[in-house]
């Protein structure tokens, strides 16, 4: 059974730094892109980062680029996100998501159950 | 960026109703568009996938359609269960990823 355990979340002040991890089990990590999709409280669903299988490609959205890092560690099934310079617009649940393999790499198939980011003085 | 535009944002609607959500992109897709059901506290669930493909599991009132710039997600008859937030993702771009801002059907 695939399954994905975010951990991390917790409140955090303005300019501060979070890290998320993401522990992955029930499938081949390292054959995977991963992904991190966040979700402020009462809105929708914000596509993040995304790091290729090796780690060799990363890629994130604009409001995020320069003070997020995605990363991933094959040898310990896991997938982080180190956030630098939290904002308040950062507050959200952070989902870790596996991408489909194939034809439909780039829906997401399995999710973790999120982990909250409190950005606030 | 290819932008995304959902709708409607609220949906009020009966057990038994058709209901049609839209969603319409900036440019071109083919048909690189999936569907995510959302219920409160819980992460999004995928319905369809290459615009108009259940996933596995999913019941068949769920269909999709639409290719290009304009698809729509529609159930055809709606139950207790079905009353939850609906978000449509494009996957042209992949690994650029955008989603839909959302369709929230509440009962009437």
């Amino acid at each position: 059974e695939v399954q994905l355990v975010e951990s991390g979340g917790g409140l955090v002040q303005p300019g501060g730094s979070l890290r998320l991890s993401c522990a992955a089990s029930g499938f081949t990590f390292s054959s995977y892109w991963m992904s991190w999709v966040r979700q402020a409280p009462g809105k929708g669903l914000e596509w993040v980062a995304n790091i290729k299988q090796d780690g060799s490609e990363k890629y994130y959205v604009d409001s995020v680029k320069g003070r997020f890092t995605i990363s991933r560690d094959n040898a310990k099934n896991s997938l982080y996100l180190q956030m630098n310079s939290l904002r308040a617009e950062d507050t959200a649940v952070y989902y870790c998501a596996r991408p489909n393999r194939g034809e439909e790499e780039g829906t997401f198939d399995y999710w973790g159950q999120g982990t909250l980011v409190t950005v606030s003085s | 960026v290819i932008w995304m535009t959902q709708s409607p944002s609220l949906l009020s609607a009966s057990t038994g109703d058709r209901v049609t959500i839209s969603c319409r992109m900036s440019q071109g897709i083919s048909s690189y568009l999936a569907w995510y059901q959302q219920k409160p506290g819980k992460a999004p669930e995928l319905l369809i996938y290459a615009a108009s493909t259940l996933q596995s599991g999913v019941p068949s009132r769920f269909s999709g359609s639409g290719s290009g710039t304009d698809f729509t997600l529609t159930i055809s008859c709606l139950q207790s269960e079905d009353f939850a937030t609906y978000y449509c993702q494009q996957y042209y771009s992949f690994p650029l990823i955008t989603f839909g801002g959302g369709t929230k059907v509440e009962i009437k």
